[in-house]
């Protein structure tokens, strides 16, 4: 069973289309994150959840809208969007932990976005 | 500034064995990561080094130095579906967060029969 599921795994939207994506993760975890992956370039950590809270947004366009409404789920809405924006979208999942804990981060198999 | 350094690609023989290097520039530094990603999936864990030597799991071995910032994975007995990208992240302790990695680009890794 995969512990971290992405729907859907591939995605072409026009320009003005409003779209989201899904993540949903069945490990337990109280941590979640959407990652951009662009091809030979570092992930880009985009947003971050603890505890349905937001911790982290790291300078991510307004057409990006997180939502996370429970720990085990994570939507990304996308609104008008731009060629730029096609890449690998991951998201994942993690136990967070007061202070410096080593837990690793668990993948989704990602949302292939491509922008017309 | 923060950089992670990998190499972009490497080719070995089915059987061999071969060691992907990364060096960082943190501004601190709490721990190593190494993933292992095939095309179209999803990165998997595969091993966390926070204190100097070498960590072993299998087939697989992590090593670090901290004051060299620098860290290997060596692969051994490679075999044909060990072929994927191999992705190195650093947690920078002046962040303070649990969360925010610094990710290299990654090495393709292509073995060969």
């Amino acid at each position: 069973e995969t512990g971290v599921t992405q729907t859907p795994r591939h995605l072409v939207m026009g320009m003005t289309n409003k779209k989201s994506l899904k993540c949903e993760q069945h490990l337990g975890h109280n941590a979640m994150y959407w990652y951009k992956q662009s091809a030979k370039k570092p992930l880009e950590l985009m947003f971050v959840y603890s505890l349905e809270e937001r911790v982290e947004n790291n300078s991510v366009p307004s057409r990006f809208s997180p939502e996370c409404p429970n720990s085990s789920h994570l939507f990304l809405h996308l609104h008008t969007l731009q060629p730029e924006d096609s890449a690998l979208y991951l998201c994942a999942s993690s136990q967070s932990s007061a202070g410096r804990g080593h837990q690793p981060q668990h993948f989704g198999d990602g949302t292939r976005l491509s922008i017309l | 500034g923060q950089n992670i350094d990998q190499p972009t690609e490497m080719t070995a023989t089915e059987g061999a064995i071969v060691q992907i290097n990364c060096t960082y520039q943190t501004s601190g530094f709490n721990g190593l990561f190494w993933y292992q990603q095939h095309a179209g999936e999803a990165p998997t864990f595969l091993s966390y080094n926070v204190l100097d030597g070498l960590e072993e799991k299998g087939r697989f071995s992590s090593f670090l130095s901290r004051s060299k910032g620098y860290s290997y994975l060596l692969l051994k007995e490679l075999q044909m579906k060990d072929s994927a990208s191999y992705l190195c992240a650093v947690r920078d302790a002046l962040t303070d967060s649990n969360y925010q990695l610094i990710w290299g680009a990654g090495t393709k890794l292509i073995i060969k029969p």
